[in-house]
């Protein structure tokens, strides 16, 4: 069974750095054709992308917020982190994780439950 | 950037009638497109990807069509659990973007 959690703090400051975990379990992180994505989503509003990350350890990122995201795997640990710097309160939203598999060509196919970061002083 | 477009935003619909809902691409993504099904407080759920294609355990009464910049979303005959918001991505390069979403509701 595929499934991947989201974890990190709820509430942070502006200007702070944000650090997020999506712990997978059903499937490895070293797979080929396979890769996990983040993606956001503000308070009533519509899905923004901003990750993914492969097997091979390749990255892409929105060019939009590319400066200020980083996104990196542990397999051992079965984790992807993403850490986005310079948090701003439109950053406040809800943060999801998705694998990406090239069974469904990619499409984000199985997706955490997300997390709500609230970003306020 | 490719900016996805969707069309209505609000789509209110009686149960059992047929629901279409549009897409469109700024430029052409081919056949690289998906659509998701979101309900309140739920993550997103992949219904449909290369504009045709319905993922696993997703009903025959959704549909999918269109390539290049137009497509479309059917929901032949609309049950109870079908009102939620409706997205379309493109993923055809690794720079996704989404459309803003079309919400069913019930008429």
């Amino acid at each position: 069974q595929v499934t991947l959690k989201e974890s990190g703090p709820v509430l942070v400051k502006p200007t702070e750095t944000l650090t997020l975990t999506c712990t997978v379990s059903g499937f490895s992180l070293s797979n080929a054709r396979m890769g996990v994505s983040w993606i956001r989503q503000p308070p009533g509003k519509a899905l923004e992308w901003l990750a993914h990350i492969f097997s091979n350890d390749e990255k892409s990122y929105s060019t939009s917020l590319k400066s200020r995201l980083t996104i990196s795997k542990d397999t051992s640990k079965s984790q992807v982190v993403l850490t986005m710097t310079n948090m701003d309160p439109v950053d406040t939203a809800t943060y999801y994780c998705a694998r990406i598999h090239a069974v469904h060509d990619y499409a984000p196919d199985y997706w955490g439950q997300g997390t709500l970061v609230t970003v306020s002083s | 950037e490719i900016v996805m477009t969707q069309s209505p935003a609000t789509l209110s619909v009686s149960p059992g009638e047929r629901a279409t809902l549009s897409c469109r691409a700024s430029q052409s993504v081919s056949s690289n497109l998906a659509w998701y099904q979101q309900k309140p407080g739920q993550a997103p759920r992949l219904l449909i990807y290369g504009a045709s294609t319905r993922a696993t355990g997703i009903p025959a009464r959704f549909s999918g069509s269109g390539s290049g910049t137009e497509f479309t979303l059917t929901i032949s005959s609309l049950q109870s659990e079908d009102f939620a918001v409706y997205y379309c991505q493109q993923y055809n390069n690794w720079f996704w973007t989404f459309g803003q979403g079309t919400k069913v509701e019930i008429k």
